[in-house]
C-alpha cells in the first residue's frame, strides 16, 4: 500500500541534543511538508519542499532544519536551538501545490517527541 | 499571518444528532477549503473539501456549507455516530492554514 511512514512513533531525548525524525513516502509525490501539532493550536507548518534539493521555511522554522536529497525522503532535525521541542510532529505529502483541488495532503501517523 | 478561526474547541453530541463545526477565514484569495479528520495517535486524513464557487457540498453524512460573502464555512455531520468521535480541522488557502481543531465526542 502506498503511504507515508514516520519513524519512530515515540522519541525521547535529553535537552541540548539534536534529534532527526524520519519521513518516507512511496506515493511518488513531489511535495513534502512537516507540521507541528500542539494541543489547541492546530497544525503549524515548519518546512516544505516542492522538489528535490529545494525547500522553504514555513511559519515556525526556527530551531529546525530539513534536507530533501531524494524524492521519497524528507527528514526533519530538531536542533538544540528549538526552545520548546516537545510536540507531535506530522509529515505530509501532496502531488503538487496544496492549492490544487485535486492535490490533497496525505499525512503520516506522526512522531511524538518528548525532550526532558 | 493569514488565519482560519475554528469553533467550538470541543463538542459533545448524542448519537443520531447533528454536529456543526464553524470556520471563518480572512483572506479572500483563498480558493480551497478542506476539512481533515484525525483519530487519536493518527495523522489527519482528508474528509471533504469545497471550492468557493459552490455553496454546499455533500458526501454521505458530511456536508460543507460555504458562505463567501461572510467568509465562513462549516461542517455538518448528520446522524452523528460514536465512530465519528475525532478531532476535526478546517483549513484554507495556499500551503493550507489550519484552524485550531474541534474535538468531537459522540455519546452512544
Amino acid at each position: 500500500d502506498g503511504g507515508i511512514t514516520q519513524s519512530p512513533k515515540y522519541l525521547f531525548r535529553k535537552e541540548g541534543q539534536n534529534v532527526t525524525l524520519s519521513c518516507e513516502q512511496n506515493l511518488n509525490h513531489d511535495a513534502m511538508y512537516w507540521y507541528r501539532q500542539d494541543p489547541g493550536q492546530g497544525l503549524r507548518l515548519i518546512y516544505y519542499s516542492q522538489i528535490v534539493n529545494d525547500f522553504q521555511k514555513g511559519d515556525i522554522a526556527e530551531g529546525y532544519s530539513v534536507s530533501r536529497e531524494k524524492k521519497e525522503s524528507f527528514p526533519l532535525t530538531v536542533t538544540s536551538a528549538q526552545k520548546n521541542p516537545t510536540a507531535f510532529y506530522l509529515c505530509a505529502s501532496s502531488i503538487g501545490l496544496v492549492t490544487a483541488y485535486n492535490s490533497p495532503l496525505h499525512f503520516g501517523n506522526g512522531t511524538r517527541l518528548t525532550v526532558t | 499571518q493569514q488565519q482560519v478561526k475554528q469553533s467550538p474547541q470541543s463538542l459533545i453530541v448524542q448519537k443520531g444528532g447533528i454536529s456543526i463545526i464553524n470556520c471563518a477565514y480572512e483572506n479572500t484569495a483563498f480558493d480551497y477549503f478542506p476539512w481533515y479528520q484525525q483519530f487519536p495517535g493518527k495523522g489527519p486524513a482528508l474528509l471533504i473539501a469545497i471550492r468557493p464557487d459552490v455553496s454546499e457540498k455533500k458526501e454521505g453524512r458530511f456536508t460543507i456549507s460555504f458562505n463567501k460573502s461572510a467568509k465562513q464555512f462549516s461542517l455538518h455531520i448528520m446522524d452523528s455516530q460514536p465512530g465519528d468521535s475525532a478531532t476535526y480541522f478546517c483549513a484554507g488557502g495556499r500551503q493550507l492554514t489550519f484552524g485550531s481543531g474541534t474535538q468531537l465526542t459522540v455519546l452512544p
